[in-house]
């Protein structure tokens, strides 16, 4: 069983769409993570969580909430979707330790028309 | 901003043969990270190297970090087709809450 699941793993949707994504963890993880990766331009960081009670901007929320639900789960929503958020959207989680070694879930390919 | 840098973007090399990537960055860090990404997926971390260490090892991979340089190398020893995959460094800071910062990645291709 996988320890990061995203669901969907693939979504086309259309201009000014709302749209939400959904990351769940069994490895009991304090921290979550948001990013999303486009050709060229590595992964950048959407928003990011260390306990369900915090939650912080990242490199590029403009256009993006987030709801972290539960320790387990932590959900992205595209407000009013846009052609240029598409991309590949990777969940990600930590332990609350100096390392930061993460751990990714399998991705979710956003189609916006 | 992206606080790695790889460097070569792409290398295709024959299986057998080593591949050597390398990553600058800027800043004072805490820890630097390899992940592979194979197409179309997640990332997998590979090996973590603290800032007090210069090399490591994990099987087939070596890291080597250069703190006075602001640099490290990832070689992958004796290469297989399965290492045919995107590898990125990542940096965590010494200062702030830790996040990753994560370069634009290598292609790497091991012709079989």
């Amino acid at each position: 069983d996988a320890d990061v699941t995203q669901t969907p793993r693939n979504r086309i949707t259309k201009t000014g769409k709302r749209i939400m994504l959904e990351c769940s963890q069994t490895k009991g993880h304090d921290r979550m993570y948001w990013y999303r990766q486009d050709p060229g331009l590595g992964l950048r960081l959407i928003y990011y969580s260390f306990d369900v009670k915090d939650i912080n901007k990242g490199e590029i929320s403009d256009g993006y909430s987030v709801s972290r639900q539960a320790q387990a789960k932590f959900s992205l929503s595209l407000e009013s979707a846009i052609p240029n958020q598409t991309a590949l959207y990777f969940c990600a989680t930590s332990r609350g330790n100096s390392y930061n070694e993460q751990f990714f879930g399998p991705g979710t390919r956003l189609t916006v028309l | 901003s992206q606080q790695g840098e790889e460097d070569p973007q792409a290398l295709s090399i024959q299986e057998g043969e080593n591949a050597t990537m390398n990553c600058s960055y800027k800043t004072s860090i805490n820890n630097l990270q390899w992940y592979r990404q194979n197409s179309g997926r997640g990332l997998v971390h590979l090996i973590l190297i603290r800032s007090n260490e210069r090399e490591k090892h994990s099987g087939r991979l070596r890291v080597t970090l250069d703190t006075s340089k602001k640099s490290s190398s990832l070689l992958i020893t004796a290469s297989r087709a399965a290492d045919t995959a995107s590898y990125f460094c990542a940096t965590v800071l010494n200062y702030g809450n830790n996040r990753l910062a994560f370069g634009k990645g290598n292609q790497v291709v091991v012709i079989p």
